[in-house]
């Protein structure tokens, strides 16, 4: 059972464009909820992280949306890059000392910014 | 953000051979470490967390005789892919909770390739 669903698959944004990626979780208890980037051959990097007590969070160009009564959070990505092309995956985790505080992630979102 | 690094970064074997994937934190100490998988244009797969000084806990389906994990140390997790074959192949990722919310850091993933 998938329980954190991300869409689009991919995405094609113009250079200064904004990219949305969504993510729906099914888990309640969920407390913590990551971004995370990754470039071709290269570990997934933390770029953001939201917890359900703030509608939202902002760092630089990178904006999280959360909304805990519809259990959907999103990643907005201002004025877009082609260096921010990579594969953004989103991620939900329970409290700490839960379930062995695994990660689990969403399928992924493939992300090109055309110059 | 804490670093975790792996080693090696790519590994090419013969079918057959077994291979070694080390995972260090480097500026922290990780009671905990988890490795991850992840085929081409697909998301992160846990296959099992390691614990040091005890046994990894396995996800189901991933065979412990197949994956060796070990975690002697506070900084220092392996995973050994014993007789490996062509569709062990794969990008496999370590990662370790660090900060005081316990955050998830990856380390560079490793390539292998078994011919």
């Amino acid at each position: 059972q998938q329980q954190v669903k991300q869409s689009p698959q991919s995405l094609i944004v113009q250079k200064g464009g904004i990219s949305i990626i969504n993510c729906a979780y099914e888990n309640t208890a969920f407390d913590y909820f990551p971004w995370y980037q990754q470039f071709p051959g290269k570990g997934p990097a933390l770029l953001i992280a939201i917890r359900p007590d703030v509608s939202e969070k902002k760092e630089g160009r990178f904006t999280i949306s959360f909304n805990k009564s519809a259990k959907q959070f999103s990643l907005h990505i201002m004025d877009s890059q082609p260096g921010d092309s990579a594969t953004y995956f989103c991620a939900a985790k329970p409290p700490w000392g839960d379930a062995g505080n695994m990660l689990t992630f969403g399928g992924g979102t493939r992300l090109m910014v055309k110059p | 953000g804490a670093v975790v690094s792996q080693h090696p970064s790519w590994v090419i074997c013969k079918s057959g051979t077994s291979v070694k994937i080390e995972c260090r934190s480097l500026d922290f100490q990780a009671t905990t470490m988890f490795w991850y998988r992840q085929f081409p244009k697909q998301s992160l797969m846990l296959m099992a967390t390691s614990n040091e000084g005890s046994k990894a806990t396995y996800e189901q389906g991933v065979e412990k005789d197949k994956f060796l994990i070990n975690h002697a140390s506070l900084t220092l997790s392996t995973l050994t892919v014993t007789s490996a074959h062509p569709e062990d192949s794969s990008f496999y990722i370590c990662s370790a909770n660090a900060g005081a919310v316990g955050e998830l850091f990856f380390g560079e993933g490793s390539r292998l390739t078994v011919l």
